[in-house]
């Protein structure tokens, strides 16, 4: 997992604050893609994105979630006014042109 | 709704015994991936199959996808406490890597020494 880097590792907010999560992906990798895991259960998918392009985000709530993945610079994931059921566990994968997906270490989200 | 079941969601065993974890689904995919996740970390892809009927081996694991594409399952051989973890199934909809992967809710393994 070293190769996609996520930070932070572990992030706490209280409610109603803006969280803002990043995710540099593989050396290579054009495709990024975001995921929320819930305790004890499988990962679910909110967005996928290429450089400058949101392809699919039809896994992103429709308020308050947003996310982007500039020209230069790490992915993004941005929850504003957080409450307590966005705690949970966010990951980013990236990925190359033959199949399989390199996943980060994961965001820990808790709000309090 | 959950597109992609898992079964058994837990599963505690002794180290040396067999076991078979299934991933099941009345839709198509065109890949199937199998991840491990430990504790604080994220996936770590294990396998991923394309082909209907293809069987593929890693070592004492042994995995395949059904014939109709729409199922999968992992065998694990003499399984060993180092086995433990979380292991998912995920299907891909789309060729290559263009798409989202939808996720079985997991199977929990712990194997006891």
């Amino acid at each position: 997992n070293a190769g996609v880097m996520q930070n932070p590792r572990h992030l706490v907010r209280r409610r109603g604050q803006e969280a803002r999560l990043r995710c540099s992906p593989m050396k290579g990798h054009s495709h990024v893609y975001w995921y929320r895991q819930l305790p004890e259960e499988g990962l679910k998918f909110m967005v996928y994105l290429q450089k400058e392009n949101i392809i699919d985000e039809s896994g992103m709530p429709k308020e308050r979630f947003s996310a982007e993945f500039p020209k230069e610079g790490p992915s993004i994931l941005r929850i504003q006014q957080v409450v307590r059921g966005d705690s949970a566990a966010y990951f980013c994968a990236s990925s190359p042109f033959d199949y399989g997906y390199t996943f980060g270490s994961g965001t820990r989200l808790t709000v309090v | 709704t959950q597109l992609l079941e898992q079964s058994p969601q837990f599963l505690s065993i002794q180290e040396g015994e067999n076991l078979t974890v299934y991933c099941n689904s009345s839709s198509v995919f065109s890949s199937l991936q199998w991840y491990r996740q430990e504790p604080g970390e994220g996936p770590v892809l294990l396998v991923t199959v394309v082909t209907g009927g293809e069987v593929k081996k890693l070592k004492r694991l042994t995995f395949q996808f059904g014939d109709a594409r729409k199922d999968s399952s992992l065998h694990i051989t003499a399984a060993q406490p180092g086995d433990t973890g979380l292991y998912l199934c995920a299907g891909a909809r789309s060729s290559g890597n263009t798409g989202k992967l939808i996720f079985g809710q997991g199977t929990t393994l712990q194997v006891k020494p």
